[in-house]
């Protein structure tokens, strides 16, 4: 069962498109997290987000450019991308909590990037 | 700095064989969180487990089980008689809270093949 619904599934876009990633999370949680999978690296946190307040921005460029209206959407735009930026983007939600803090993931967006 | 190392890139086993997946981690913190997700080749992150630094019992889930032991700085998992649909990529995590939230160190995964 999943709480966290992420659109589109599969995207391939040239390198002068700009597109949208799309993320949603039904399960009440107050953060929201962008992350990225390429192949051969470990999960790279990119930005986050706690009660719609960006708190983190892991040196992402600047084509990267992330947008949270509410606790229940986030959005990552994308713009003049470069080959390199082919990747598994994941989203993930959860509940801000001193004493424990569980992610919970969406599906992905697969990203080829041409 | 807080480090996740699975050394193991790559298992391959035959179905109903036991497998366990090593996990180490590194930090300073003296309260954090370990976690076991389970990626499919779909993609998604499925959370299996989150352990508590103070807490180093082991766990047991139907045929998945844990054992954390902080003096080795250890939490490694365990499927027993594996089936094909335990074939994914599995992750250890770390997170520690740091600057108003919890900041996830994820290892570099274990592929798992579970062969029929």
């Amino acid at each position: 069962e999943t709480g966290v619904t992420q659109t589109p599934r599969h995207l391939v876009m040239g390198m002068t498109n700009k597109k949208s990633l799309k993320c949603e999370q039904h399960l009440g949680h107050n953060a929201m997290y962008w992350y990225k999978q390429s192949a051969k690296k470990p999960l790279e946190l990119m930005f986050v987000y706690n009660f719609k307040e960006q708190t983190e921005n892991n040196s992402v460029p600047s084509r990267f450019s992330p947008e949270c209206p509410n606790s229940s959407h986030l959005f990552l735009h994308l713009h003049t991308l470069q080959p390199e930026d082919s990747a598994l983007y994941l989203c993930a939600s959860s509940q801000v909590r001193r004493d424990q803090e569980t992610q919970y993931f969406g599906p992905g967006t697969r990203l080829l990037v041409l | 700095a807080q480090k996740v190392t699975q050394a193991q890139t790559e298992i391959s086993v035959v179905e109903k064989e036991d497998v366990t997946l090593d996990c180490v981690y590194e930090t300073r913190d003296t309260t954090y969180y370990l976690f076991w997700y389970k990626q499919p080749p779909s993609g998604e992150l499925v959370f299996l487990i989150r352990r508590n630094s103070f807490d180093e019992q082991n766990e047991i889930s139907g045929r998945y089980s844990w054992n954390f032991q902080k003096s080795t700085s250890s939490f490694n998992f365990t499927i027993t008689a594996s089936q094909v649909v335990d074939s994914a990529v599995y992750f250890c995590a770390l997170s520690s809270w740091m600057d108003s939230s919890y900041k996830l160190i994820f290892g570099s995964g274990t592929r798992l093949l579970v062969r029929p």
